[in-house]
């Protein structure tokens, strides 16, 4: 059974640019959450979708967005990068909506870097 | 607050050498304890699920147990390749991770 796949791996931007990011869950899971994670501030949650809607969403500027299409893959957005930007964003799925419990499963992540 | 925090922050121990790793959290409605290995460049991933205190989960080397305020992950006669930074997460209506505990086995 395929895992949560993401991409592009790998992706250098210019700040003031804007990047899209891809997710594809595993097979039959139809929540997808997306995570921030930096050496300095840890894994941090971003937002969750489920059935195409977002369900939850964690403290970040407007400039995050994202969208869950009806195959449940999903795709964030960051536009006008900052230098902070940089960092893996990684993606989860599972099989309901987060805050029922469900055990969310990782992707490799893509790592961003803003220059 | 929600917190959710990990120690030791690192740990070295010899191949062999057992010890337990630490997740204390303050959360208003536990739903879930999660843990994940993460090796570095990788995303986290999954080794265990608790959800109510007394409850305790094995594979492998690894045992991981619940009480109402903390988690422990036991590791029993590491091995290097158990070397990885070790996350917990508790999820209520959001899902908050620890800093992570970076595992370091020496032959």
């Amino acid at each position: 059974k395929a895992g949560v796949t993401q991409t592009p791996r790998y992706l250098i931007k210019t700040r003031g640019q804007q990047v899209t990011l891809s997710c594809s869950p595993i097979s039959g899971h139809r929540s997808v959450s997306w995570y921030q994670q930096t050496p300095g501030q840890g894994l941090q949650f971003l937002f969750e979708y489920f059935s195409e809607t977002q369900r939850n969403k964690g403290n970040f500027p407007g400039r995050f967005s994202g969208r869950q299409f009806s195959n449940s893959r999903s795709e964030m957005n960051v536009s006008t990068l900052e230098l902070g930007d940089s960092a893996l964003y990684l993606c989860a799925s599972s099989l309901e909506v987060g805050n029922s419990g469900n055990t969310i499963y990782f992707g490799e992540g893509s790592w961003l870097t803003v220059v | 607050e929600d917190q959710v925090t990990q120690s030791p922050e690192a740990l070295r121990l010899q191949e062999g050498e057992s010890s337990s790793l630490n997740c204390s959290y303050t959360v208003s409605g536990l739903r879930g304890l999660f843990w994940y290995r993460q090796d570095p460049g990788k995303g986290p991933e999954f080794l265990f699920t608790l959800y109510s205190a007394g409850e305790e989960k094995e594979k492998e080397r690894l045992k991981a147990t619940l009480t109402k305020k903390e988690s422990f992950l036991h590791i029993t006669a590491p091995k290097p390749e158990d070397s990885a930074t070790y996350l917990c997460a508790v999820r209520d209506n959001d899902m908050r991770f620890g800093a992570g505990t970076r595992l370091t086995v020496k032959p």
